[in-house]
């Protein structure tokens, strides 16, 4: 079974860019969650999909973030336009209700 | 505002050591509480979930015990080895049946040959 996948794994982009990173959570899984995790900071909850709806997004730091989950398959996050304080490490997960969370390697994002 | 705070930062042990990592949590109305694991450039690996009514979880040689009334969770590793090298997070999770973790900053653990 594929865990879940992220891409891209690495992104280098100038400030004021645009930059979209993906995520596929595992397939059947109703909840996706986005996380992030700047430098020196804890890995912080940004907001959570079930199938397509957006259940919670408390934790998206500012408009400049936009979250999608077309047809509640696979999700986008979009950054637009970045800036310096978004470099960080930017991690999907999914589950089922009541069980385990699985987590992506992340999509590190730097912007210089 | 839930906080997670685990303590310490760092730890470096040599090999065959028992081990104890610590979690502190300032809500005690948590869902469950979560550890992962986190290798170099890896994703997140879940560990041990104690739910809330739980006092502990096993596996292997890893323990996790949860205090709610005192707001403290460890992580106990037995007879260590190199390969825990890792980073390991606490999470306390206060979304209910779906997942809104708080995470502390991670025990960086180097366990030396």
């Amino acid at each position: 079974e594929a865990g879940v996948t992220q891409f891209p794994s690495h992104s280098v982009i100038e400030k004021g860019q645009t930059v979209t990173l993906r995520c596929d959570p595992i397939s059947g899984h109703d909840n996706l969650y986005w996380y992030r995790r700047v430098m020196g900071k804890e890995i912080k909850f940004l907001l959570h999909f079930v199938k397509e709806s957006k259940q919670d997004e408390s934790g998206m730091p500012n408009n400049r973030f936009l979250a999608e989950r077309t047809g509640g398959t696979y999700s986008t996050l979009k950054v637009q336009p970045a800036e310096l304080e978004d470099s960080g490490v930017y991690f999907c997960a999914s589950s089922q209700t009541r069980n385990t969370i699985y987590f992506g390697e992340g999509s590190w994002l730097t912007v210089v | 505002k839930q906080e997670v705070t685990q303590i310490p930062a760092a730890l470096s042990v040599p090999e065959g050591e028992n081990l104890v990592l610590n979690c502190s949590f300032t809500d005690s109305a948590i869902y469950n509480l979560q550890w992962f694991r986190q290798d170099p450039g890896k994703g997140l690996t879940s560990l041990l979930l104690i739910q809330s009514s739980q006092r502990e979880q096993t596996s292997g040689r890893l323990n996790a015990s949860l205090d709610k009334s005192s707001g403290r969770s460890t992580l106990y590793i037995a007879a260590s080895q190199p390969g825990d090298s890792a980073t390991y997070l606490c999470a306390a999770n206060s979304g209910g049946s779906n997942y809104k973790l708080t995470f502390g900053k991670g025990t960086l653990l180097t366990v030396n040959p």
